[in-house]
């Protein structure tokens, strides 16, 4: 089965600065990459996406890349605020898709 | 918010009993899920369904169980064979067959007393 690694576990980062979260995964006919932001006592929710035929998306300050060949996509997120402040999830599925298979989550702290 | 409710968002069970996580969807999704979240061990899957009348175990299946009769409804059973119960418990869903993205519901926080 698919197996998705995320990095890192724990960021601190100064208000304004930019942020990277990255992923690798395993099985290499994964094909859709999700990322879910969760606040604390709240519900997953989806920030961005990227299908495997598209090697980078951006929504504001809010991208996300995607490298196949080396099987791993990050997020970036420029000019942090507080309120960006939560634990964001990474995951993997593939086109017949029954599962999504999720990193561990990254707790990304904005310090103002 | 979503079209997707758990209830309760708080549960206490003493240890022994069987107790039921509900979970209901009005978005019309074909398949469901139910994910484990444990502190630094991001979502684990429980049990996913993709139609009705039919689910599948997922990665930590043991001592739970799942129904799935009607398509809005996919209820969790975490029963007295489940050794560390306590968590938070996601459900979401999703349309099947098509590459989109899964809903959350809210949660819910089991805690065995």
């Amino acid at each position: 089965g698919e197996n998705v690694e995320q990095h890192p576990s724990t960021l601190s980062v100064q208000e304004g600065d930019s942020a990277v979260i990255k992923c690798t995964y395993s099985d290499s006919a994964s094909n859709y990459f999700p990322w879910y932001k969760q606040e604390l006592g709240k519900r997953p929710q989806l920030i961005i996406d990227i299908r495997s035929n598209v090697g980078e998306k951006k929504d504001q300050r809010i991208a996300v890349t995607l490298n196949k060949t080396a099987k791993h996509f990050s997020l970036h997120i420029t000019e942090t605020q507080p309120e960006d402040s939560a634990v964001y999830f990474c995951a993997a599925s593939l086109y017949n898709f029954n599962k999504f298979y999720f990193g561990s989550g990254t707790k990304l702290n904005v310090k103002p | 918010d979503g079209g997707i409710t758990q209830s309760p968002k708080y549960l206490f069970r003493k240890e022994g009993q069987n107790v039921t996580l509900s979970c209901e969807q009005n978005l019309n999704h074909d398949a469901m899920y139910w994910y484990r979240q444990d502190p630094g061990q991001g979502l684990r899957l429980i049990y996913y369904s993709q139609i009705v009348n039919d689910f599948q175990k997922g990665d930590i299946a043991e001592g739970y169980s799942v129904s799935r009769e009607k398509k809005e409804s996919f209820p969790l059973t975490v029963t007295s064979a489940q050794k560390n119960p306590t968590a938070f418990y996601l459900c979401a869903s999703r349309r099947d067959r098509e590459i989109t993205e899964a809903f959350f519901g809210q949660g819910t926080r089991l805690t065995v007393v």
